[in-house]
């Protein structure tokens, strides 16, 4: 299966300020379509996950565009630009390059 | 207005069955690959099951750790999409989310195996 590891654990971010949660992946998420298969999601408090970027760069519909995703064939990076309240939450990637999809252990981001 | 709503959880027996259904709306459902995911008391997520569209034969894929124990199964003229879980262990206790396309997620149904 194919190891996803998120760093760090855990982020203290004044509102305002931009946050960066990395993702790394054991085996290449480059599909010989062009297509990278790294996913990430955000789990607010209480509630079920929501995409937020998809194919590692791609703005999920309804998702600020203070939110990207870049990286490489096996490192991702996703950045929040000017944190909000509402960003409060755990971070996850996942791949879903091969089966099982397979995901990160979370980040969680919270408020100083 | 995309919806997906978990129902059937509960506590049961190690050895027990369930079966979750996941009803959903406002989306094409008959195109939709779904899955079921969950989510262990340490917020680790885990894929389980997934079920393709018609076109694709309902072809069905399994985790490991349920494989030959749990069915995933689906009804286009119902919208939903379904989890028969037999042989329940301790460690299957989680919070159990459908998911169609990776995109659209419900709010999930907390299933608990005890003694």
């Amino acid at each position: 299966d194919i190891v996803m590891t998120q760093a760090p654990l855990s982020v203290s971010v004044t509102p305002g300020e931009s946050a960066s949660i990395s993702c790394r992946s054991s085996k290449s998420l480059l599909h010989s379509n062009g297509i990278t298969y790294v996913y990430w999601y955000l789990q607010k408090p209480g509630k079920s996950p929501q995409l937020l970027i998809y194919r590692m760069s791609n703005l999920a519909s309804g998702v600020p565009d203070r939110f990207s995703g870049s990286g490489s064939e096996t490192d991702f990076t996703l950045k929040i630009s000017r944190v909000e309240a509402e960003d409060v939450g755990i971070y996850y990637c996942g791949q879903l390059l091969e089966n099982p999809p397979t995901f990160g252990g979370g980040t969680k981001l919270e408020l100083k | 207005e995309v919806q997906l709503v978990e129902t059937g959880g509960s506590l049961v027996q190690p050895g027990k069955s369930l079966k979750l259904t996941c009803a959903t709306s406002g989306f094409t459902f008959s195109n939709a690959w779904m899955h079921w995911v969950r989510q262990s008391p340490e917020k680790q997520l885990e894929w389980v099951a997934q079920i393709k569209a018609k076109s694709n034969n309902y072809a069905t894929y399994y985790a490991e750790s349920v494989k030959g124990r749990f069915t995933i199964s689906r009804d286009d003229s119902k919208s939903s999409v379904y989890l028969q879980m037999n042989s329940l262990k301790e460690e299957d206790t989680a919070i159990y989310y459908c998911t169609a396309n990776w995109a659209y997620w419900g709010q999930g149904v907390m299933v608990t195996v005890s003694s």
